[in-house]
């Protein structure tokens, strides 16, 4: 069974401050999402990896994949209040189109001023 | 381009009782799948529809069913519910074969059951 661990599940940060979420996942994939949920929300979609070493950036976030280590991080750079949000990963182990994603429990981030 | 739709946003019911939540594709896609997700938890799988036939289900018991129609447009039914039913219930869409890879997933249906 595939097991998608998040750390950490709570984060509180400071403005400005740098850091990291990590995503550790059981078997073999190249397919790796991240997803921010605001509460009450649905999931929107932050990024999609579809290989190994790819890296992608969007405003303040990079994710990044290993496939090897079978893992992926969200780096999080001079945080802001607005990334205040429940942020997941979600891999899909079919390596092709079966798009069944298995989620992690979620890192709550707090941003404080 | 509208994305991907559901209704009712919200629904009350008991439990023994039935629910059907419905969900419309983004416009384009061809796949939808529908996922349980319970208060401070990740979303869970429950099944996927495409070409109107169930093509993956996950560990969900025989009260959660589902349909597709030719339209793409999607239904989930629950029967017999129960407390630990209670929960938002996510529907994602994509067009299979898509390179992106990207699921889009639309704002959900808060179930409770009392």
């Amino acid at each position: 069974e595939l097991k998608v661990e998040q750390n950490p599940l709570f984060l509180s940060m400071q403005e400005g401050k740098n850091y990291t979420i990590y995503c550790n996942y059981s078997t073999t994939s190249d397919r790796l999402y991240w997803y921010r949920q605001d509460p009450g929300k649905s999931l929107e979609s932050l990024f999609v990896l579809l290989s190994n070493g790819a890296v992608k950036q969007e405003g303040r976030l990079m994710a990044s994949l290993d496939t090897k280590a079978r893992l992926s991080t969200l780096h999080i750079t001079a945080a802001v209040h607005d990334l205040s949000a429940t942020y997941f990963c979600a891999v899909d182990p079919s390596g092709g189109s079966n798009y069944k994603l298995t989620f992690g429990k979620g890192t709550l981030l707090t941003v404080n001023p | 381009d509208a994305g991907v739709t559901q209704s009712p946003t919200h629904l009350i019911k008991t439990r023994g009782q039935q629910v059907t939540l419905r969900c419309s594709p983004k416009s384009g896609h061809d796949t939808v799948s529908w996922y349980q997700q319970a208060l401070g938890q990740g979303p869970q799988f429950i099944f996927q529809y495409y070409e109107e036939e169930e093509r993956q289900r996950g560990n969900f018991p025989d009260r959660f069913s589902g349909h597709q129609f030719p339209n793409y447009s999607s239904e989930l039914n629950v029967n017999a519910l129960l407390l630990g039913d209670s929960a938002l219930y996510l529907c994602a869409s994509i067009r299979t074969g898509a390179g992106t890879g990207e699921l889009f997933f639309g704002e959900g249906s808060r179930l409770t059951v009392l």
